[in-house]
This record gives structure tokens, sequence and C-alpha cells, in this order.
């Protein structure tokens, strides 16, 4: 099936840890991109790429990295330096065109403790 | 930077009743995207609006794009309960990025 797949769904880390969340699509789009959504709130982007080994900040990139080596991965990193990594993240992905939707995954909900 | 306000942030309704949510952004869009997100589910793209005054259709809903280009509206008409989740609007302005709402959340009652 064509489609984005994060994995994994749930991950429970202690405080201090980093982690990587995984990001596959296989619908040949060149844009991915990483939300993340906190209970009760809109979507906040944390990074975007529009081509292979090349990415830009969103509006909340401190304490995160990602990495964009081959069009269909684009995994993100919740590094200790995030002071508040519990919440809801999403990974995205479009084609480039500027009319063109956000296809989303299934989400990783991570829980730090 | 750009930004985009929605309009409640929370509504109850009782089944059969008219909902809508509206959005704003602070500056002019180029096109606007309606997700709705179901309760821990993820954001699926309903519709997107491109033109001024654009208004479109889908079943009992009803998107609305402003003259300006700076705000717009979904109306959903005699709700159902597999309305229920969170909807969310995405305005693509000068700088191509993609803005989300800040997201309504809808409860029906049956």
């Amino acid at each position: 099936d064509g489609g984005i797949t994060q994995s994994p769904k749930y991950l429970f880390r202690k405080e201090g840890q980093n982690v990587t969340l995984s990001c596959e699509q296989n619908l040949n789009h060149d844009a991915m991109y990483w939300y993340r959504q906190d209970p009760g709130q809109g979507l906040r982007l944390i990074y975007y790429s529009q081509i292979v080994n090349d990415f830009q900040k969103g509006d909340i990139a401190e304490g995160y990295s990602v990495s964009r080596e081959k069009k269909e991965s684009f995994p993100l990193t919740v590094t200790s330096a995030q002071k508040n990594p519990t919440a809801f993240y999403l990974c995205a992905s479009s084609p480039l065109s500027s009319g063109n939707t956000i296809y989303f995954g299934e989400g990783s909900w991570l829980t730090v403790v | 930077g750009q930004q985009v306000m929605q309009i409640p942030q929370y509504q109850h309704v009782q089944e059969g009743e008219d909902f809508t949510t509206y959005c704003n952004s602070s500056t002019t869009l180029s096109n606007i995207q309606w997700y709705k997100q179901r309760p821990g589910g993820h954001p699926v793209f309903l519709i997107q609006l491109v033109k001024s005054g654009e208004v479109k259709k889908q079943k009992r809903l009803t998107f609305q794009f402003g003259e300006a280009k700076k705000n717009s509206s979904l109306h959903i008409t005699a709700t159902q309960t597999t309305d229920v989740g969170t909807y969310f609007c995405a305005g693509r302005g000068a700088t191509n990025k993609l803005i989300f709402g800040t997201g309504t959340l809808l409860a029906v009652q049956p």
C-alpha cells in the first residue's frame, strides 16, 4: 500500500535520552515534514525538507534534529535538549508544488518520564 | 510572521444542529486547505480553496474562501456523530509554507 509509515506508534523514554522516530514514505514525494501536536493543540512545524540532503528549521526546531539521506526517509531525533518532549509527533509528505496537499502518517506518541 | 487563527477552539452541538468554524490569517493566502483529525487519529485532507470568494461543497460540508483571501470558513449542516473531530485550516502564504490553524474540536451529542 502507498503511504507514510511512522514507527514506533508508542514510545516511552527516560528523561535525558535521545530518541529517534522513523518516517518512511513510498509516495515519491519530494517534500517531507515533521509536526508536533500537544493535547488539544494545533500542529507546529519542527523541520521540513524539500530535497535529499537538505532541510530547514520550522517554528520549533530547538532540541530536535533530522536527516534526509534518502528521498523516502526523514527520521526525527528528539534530543535531551528538548525541554518538553512528551507529545504526538506527525510526519507528513507532499509533492513540491505549492498547491498540493499534505499527507500525514499515523503519528508517534512519545512519552518521556 | 504569518499566523492562522481559528475560532471557536471547541464547539459542542446536538446531533442535527449546524456547525461553523472560522479561520483567519494575518496575511493574504495563496490557497487554503482544510483537514479533519478524528480523535486519536491523524489529519486527513478534506479540500483546497484557491480563488477569492470560492465556495465548495462536499455533501453536508460547505467551504468558503474570503474575498480578500485572508479568511475561510467550514460549515457543516445537520451534524452527525461521524463529524466528531478536530477541524484544521492550513494556509499557504508568501513564504510558501503551509501554516496550520489552531483547530476547532467538534463534539456531537447524539
